[in-house]
């Protein structure tokens, strides 16, 4: 059975700073996709990674895979108060088949 | 920029009762899909939906479930008899194919 794994489940950071959330997956895959949530809402694509090596980058925001280690990250830059969300990462398996996410990142970023 | 819309965008109901959640996804979609959030869970796959057939479904998506495209807009996902663990928030979600998701606003369901 699929596991995906993020770290870490909470985040409390100052704006400005840089951070890291991880997303560790256990089996084969090469699509990874990275979403937000707002709170009460609905989710917002971020990033799709499609290949290893994949790097993504948009704003305060960048995503990779490596498909070898099983692992993604999404890389926060001098991080703003609008950054504030719930993360969520979700590996593809059997190709458009279903998403498994994992259990989301809520980030708080304070003034 | 075309969205997935979802109706009702909440709904209360009876333990025991039939709900009908309906989806219209992007008109160029080929793939659909319904997943649940419990309150302050995570996201999980209940069943993907292509060529007017269920391609895959989840443990969650039992003999109580069932989904449709019956006029070639509408998807529905139908619960038969509610049960007070079925309260969620239920997306629907669209693709053409092994590209991203794209999510409905959700509809939130409680089942009292």
């Amino acid at each position: 059975e699929l596991k995906v794994e993020q770290n870490p489940l909470f985040l409390s950071m100052q704006e400005g700073k840089n951070y890291t959330i991880y997303c560790n997956y256990s089996t084969t895959s090469d699509r990874l996709y990275w979403y937000r949530q707002d709170p009460g809402k609905s989710l917002e694509s971020l990033f799709v990674l499609l290949s290893n090596g994949a790097v993504k980058q948009e704003g305060r925001l960048m995503a990779s895979l490596d498909t070898k280690a099983r692992l993604s990250t999404l890389h926060i830059t001098a991080a703003v108060h609008d950054l504030s969300a719930t993360y969520f990462c979700a590996v593809d398996i059997q190709r458009a088949q279903k998403l498994v996410f994992g259990q989301g990142t809520r980030l708080t970023i304070n003034p | 920029e075309p969205e997935v819309t979802q109706t009702p965008s909440h709904q209360v109901t009876q333990m025991g009762q039939e709900v009908i959640l309906r989806c219209v996804p992007i008109s160029n979609h080929l793939y659909f899909y319904w997943y649940r959030q419990i309150l302050g869970q995570k996201v999980e796959f209940l069943v993907s939906f292509y060529n007017n057939e269920i391609s895959e479904k989840s443990e969650i998506f039992d003999d109580q479930f069932s989904v449709e495209r019956p006029d070639g807009s509408n998807f529905t996902l139908k619960i038969r008899s509610t049960k007070l663990e079925d309260s969620a928030m239920y997306f629907c979600a669209g693709s053409r194919g092994s590209e991203t998701q794209y999510f409905g606003p959700g509809t939130r369901l409680l089942v009292l």
